[in-house]
Formats: C-alpha cells, structure tokens, sequence
C-alpha cells in the first residue's frame, strides 16, 4: 500500500512566520494530493489540492508545492494567525480508489 | 444540502455487543468510505465503497462489515466490539474516487468498556 509520512510533528511558530510541512509518499503512480486541516473536536476539511500534472498551487495565504521525482509535496502558510493553529494531514490515492493519510502535523501558531 | 451526516455522535458500548454506525449524503456522491482516528495514527481506512452494491476493504477491516445498498447510505457495522475499537470513526464521500476531495461528517466517538 501506499506509505504516507509527514515532518515535522510538531511545529510551533510565532504569529506573522511562515509554516512550511513535508510530506512524503511512496507509490510512484499517486497522481493527487490534498491537505486536510483539522481543528480540535472538528472533522477534517480539504484546505488545499493539487495534481501532478502542475508544480504549485497558491490560494490566498496557502500554497503547496510537488516534487514528483523526489515524491514529497509540502503545505506553506504565510503570515500565520492564531486560527491557523490545528492539525494538518496529507494524503496521497493508491490502488483501487484508496486514500493514504499521514498521521498528521501539528501546527501551533504562538500570539 | 446537509452533506454528510453521521449518528450517533457518540456511544459507549460494552466489550462483545454489536452496533451500526449510520453514514448519509446527500450530494449524490458515488465514493463513501469510512476511516478510523486514533490518536497518534492519523486517519486509517476501514472500507470503502465505490457505488451502490460495491464495497472493498481497506486498511484495516477486521472487525467491521459494510454494505451499500443506496448511493445516500454506508453503514459500518461492528461485530463483536473489542476495546481496541475505541476511537473516533469518520464518514467521508466524494465525487468518484480517493483522487477527490473527501466531505467528512462530523464523527462518532465510541468507546469499547
């Protein structure tokens, strides 16, 4: 199956700094990959996508990167506010129509 | 459009008693799957259904049954409940497949005495 990892666990950062999250996957055929943002006691929501056709995609103050050669993609978050602190998973499909998730980053944004 | 919809909220269930987890949408979506959250562990994929009378398994299946009889409904049942049931269980639906965004209902938390 698919092997999802996420670096770091754990990131704190001070409001207003840049955040920045690797992902990393194993099956060469994985073809899109989201990113999910959980707050506390909330479902998981998509914040952001791509597929791999493309090598950036930017909305508003979010941005993922891919780098299929090397298979890691990365969630960027610029100029951090306290609502941004939750919990960030990647996934990647594998197989028949499964999803792989990561175990998950947790973003901490100090005031 | 209510999206997709989960009960119970939550439930305490004692070690070998079974129960249904009821999953619904409404956005006609033909992929609904089910995940299990564990702290630590992410989000790890029970079964998944790909239409109306289609269901594989994913991660980790043992100890759960679906079915799909409605594009709208995806039951998870539980067998005989074991503690190391105790989770969170999530209900997602998409468009066509995993290589879609997944709409996630709002959770059942359960725990196995």
């Amino acid at each position: 199956g698919e092997n999802v990892e996420q670096h770091p666990s754990t990131l704190s950062v001070q409001e207003g700094d840049s955040a920045v999250i690797k992902c990393t996957y194993s099956d060469s055929a994985s073809n899109y990959f989201p990113w999910y943002k959980q707050e506390l006691g909330k479902r998981p929501q998509l914040i952001i996508d791509i597929r791999s056709n493309v090598g950036e995609k930017k909305d508003q103050r979010i941005a993922v990167t891919l780098n299929k050669t090397a298979k890691h993609f990365s969630l960027h978050i610029t100029e951090t506010q306290p609502e941004d602190s939750a919990v960030y998973f990647c996934a990647a499909p594998y197989g028949n129509n499964r999803l792989a998730f990561g175990k998950g980053n947790q973003v901490v944004v100090i005031p | 459009n209510a999206g997709v919809t989960q009960t119970p909220k939550f439930q305490v269930l004692k070690t070998g008693q079974s129960m249904t987890l009821q999953c619904a949408q409404d956005m006609n979506h033909e992929y609904m799957s089910w995940y299990r959250q564990d702290p630590g562990m992410g989000l790890r994929l029970i079964h998944y259904s790909v239409g109306a009378g289609i269901t594989d398994q994913g991660e980790v299946p043992n100890g759960y049954n679906v079915s799909r009889s409605t594009t709208e409904d995806f039951p998870l049942r539980l067998l005989s409940a074991a503690p190391s049931q105790t989770s969170v269980y999530f209900c997602a639906s998409s468009y066509s497949s995993g290589g879609y965004e997944q709409f996630f209902g709002p959770g059942t938390r359960l725990t196995v005495l």
